[in-house]
């Protein structure tokens, strides 16, 4: 089983959708939770750090469910500058482990 | 400007050849890291560094060199590059390595022949 695990997609959505990617982690000891987005093959970037309680950034929010162990991604209002790949990151004792990421596609 | 930066951003070479990737950051991390991202498999961890000399094994060391002789460097050392290290590279730093945001290179495109 993977430390990490996305479902790989791809979500293709229309503008102003709202769309939701899932990710489970499989250490109970990780201790910090990320959101990078990668485009087309570029460098990932941080997208956001996801924290217990909840985080949100404009259309975007994070949610960890530590019982459960998952980490969620939930955009709103989709724009087409929001297709990209959107990559899970769990902290474990200072080893960062990356999904393999969640492909979106936005289209008009 | 901070950022990370990478050389070569494109290779390609042959089996057996040599070769070196460089990777320098201006903002004064002790933090350094180099991964490979191959379809399907996320990024994975070759080697890291928390400070300058000190480097440890990711989980796919074999096959790869790095060093850490100032802070701001870490090249990634190939000595007898082989067709399954044809891959995408990124270099990546971060202010202690304790878990905070990572900062990475534009990536390397490698294609050992």
């Amino acid at each position: 089983r993977k430390e990490v695990e996305q479902d790989p997609g791809p979500f293709n959505v229309p503008e102003g959708a709202t769309v939701a990617f899932n990710c489970t982690y499989s250490n109970s000891a990780s201790q910090s939770f990320f959101w990078y987005r990668q485009d087309c093959r570029k460098e990932p970037k941080l997208l956001m750090s996801v924290y217990s309680s909840g985080n949100e950034d404009g259309r975007f929010t994070a949610q960890l469910n530590r019982a459960s162990q998952y980490i969620s991604l939930l955009i709103r209002d989709s724009k087409l500058s929001d297709s990209a790949t959107y990559l899970c990151v769990v902290n474990i004792n200072n080893d960062m482990r990356f999904g393999a990421g969640t492909r979106l596609t936005v289209k008009p | 400007e901070a950022q990370v930066t990478q050389n070569p951003r494109y290779l390609i070479t042959v089996t057996g050849k040599k070769l070196t990737v460089t990777c320098s950051q201006n903002m004064n991390h002790e933090y350094m890291s180099w991964y490979r991202q191959d379809p399907g498999l996320g990024l994975r961890q070759i080697y890291y560094s928390m400070n300058v000399e000190v480097t440890d094994k990711g989980d796919v060391p074999e096959g790869y060199k790095v060093s850490r002789k100032e802070k701001r460097n870490f090249p990634l050392i190939l000595e007898s590059p082989s067709p399954n290290q044809t891959s995408l590279y990124f270099c990546a730093s971060s202010f202690t390595g304790s878990g905070e945001t990572q900062y990475f290179g534009p990536g390397t495109r490698l294609l050992v022949l």
